[in-house]
Order: C-alpha cells, then sequence, then structure tokens
C-alpha cells in the first residue's frame, strides 16, 4: 500500500494566485480530512468527509477555501486567492471509519509570497 | 472531546524506556485514548489507542488507569528516530470521526 500521497510537496506561489493541493486516499478508506499547520496554531482540522460527503467545514478560514471529493479515492483543497497569510503546511488523512487511527500524508508546504 | 493535559517536553536515554504521561481527568465513558507523533517535516503518525484495556503493539505499549482518568504512552527501548512531538487524543468515534490536536509533548532522546 503506498499509504495517502499529497502532492505537489512543496508550492510557491505569489499573492491572489490560485492554489490546488492535492490527496489521495488509502484504497478502503472512507473518511478524509484535511488540516493545516503553523508553529503559531499547531495542526487545526479544516474539513473532513464521509463517504465523499463534507460532514464539517467550521474549520475552514474563509470562502477563499473549499474543497472537494469528486470520487472516493481523490480529494482537493482549493485556495483562491492565496494571501501570505495561508502559508503552512497542509496534510490530508485517511481513515476507514471507527477502525484504528489516521494515516497521514507527508503534507504540501506552500509559502505565499 | 475531553480536554487532556501532556508536559510540553521530556528528555529520554537512548535504549532506555520513554514514559510520556497524559492526564484526561473529564474522559467519558465512551471516549478512547489515542496517542500519535510527528517527526520533524513529517505527517503525524498513528501509535496506538485503548478505551480501558491496556494495550500493546509493535510500536509502544498503552497504560491506562483504573478510573480512566490518566494514561501513559510506553516507548520501551527509546531510539534517537524517537525524537517527536507525542500527541494524547481523548475521543468518542463513531459518526463524529474528528480529531483534535494539542501542543503534545516533544520528546528528546538523547545519546
Amino acid at each position: 500500500d503506498a499509504g495517502v500521497i499529497q502532492s505537489p510537496r512543496h508550492e510557491v506561489t505569489e499573492m491572489g494566485q490560485e492554489v490546488t493541493l492535492r490527496c489521495k486516499l488509502i484504497s478502503g478508506h472512507n473518511s478524509l480530512f484535511w488540516y493545516r499547520q503553523t508553529m503559531m496554531r499547531g495542526l487545526e482540522l479544516l474539513i473532513y468527509f464521509n463517504n465523499n460527503v463534507p460532514i464539517d467545514d467550521s474549520g475552514m478560514p474563509e470562502d477563499r477555501f473549499s474543497a472537494k471529493m469528486p470520487n472516493a479515492s481523490f480529494s482537493t483543497l482549493k485556495i483562491q486567492p492565496s494571501e501570505p497569510r495561508d502559508s503552512a503546511v497542509y496534510f490530508c488523512a485517511s481513515t476507514q471509519q471507527g477502525v484504528g487511527g489516521y494515516t497521514f500524508g507527508s503534507g504540501t508546504r506552500l509559502t505565499v509570497v | 472531546d475531553a480536554k487532556t493535559t501532556q508536559p510540553p517536553s521530556m528528555d529520554c536515554a537512548e535504549g532506555r524506556a520513554a514514559n510520556l504521561p497524559c492526564n484526561h481527568s473529564t474522559i467519558s465513558g465512551n471516549e478512547y485514548v489515542y496517542w500519535y507523533r510527528q517527526i520533524h517535516s513529517q505527517g503525524p503518525q498513528y501509535i496506538i489507542h485503548g478505551l480501558k484495556n491496556n494495550e500493546t503493539n509493535e510500536m509502544a505499549s498503552l497504560i491506562i488507569t483504573e478510573d480512566r482518568k490518566s494514561s501513559t504512552l510506553i516507548l520501551p527501548h527509546a531510539t534517537l528516530r524517537d525524537t517527536a512531538v507525542y500527541y494524547c487524543i481523548v475521543h468518542r468515534g463513531g459518526s463524529n470521526y474528528k480529531l483534535t490536536f494539542g501542543k503534545g509533548t516533544l520528546l528528546t532522546v538523547n545519546p
């Protein structure tokens, strides 16, 4: 099993540009979580899905952020327009609901200049 | 989910057991205790979880007190690669399956 795969690993973009982060879940997992990590705020849950349906997006900071699960194995997190304060490491994680723990990806380090 | 309290940092000598404490005095009967760790620049890694009984796997042991108000994660023979931030999380599970991470404990394993 390849684990949770995130792309890109690093992204540097200019303020105002659209950024799309991608995540491929582990086969058989039905829950997907997006987290953001900064030194100041630690690990924050942005949104999570069960069976492709968004369950809780209360952590999404503002309307500039959106997330989708077009199918059971793939998700995107989009920021449009991006701002310097969005600079962080973004992690996605998946799990099979009710079984064991989460498996996290390696993260995407986003820098908005 | 109940709140947890962990020391901000701990040190351990390589080859010795590392015992990481966690207080969760407001835990309710259907909440599990989960442990994750995050090695620098990597995503968090699931270690172990338990409800009432002590648990052991290839990575660690989890000891939960009888009243469930505290627990200890034990790494029996710590190595330098175990240097990481360790998070103790209390979580109900079920349909509301989201984990909230606190600040954790930075464990430094020294040679």
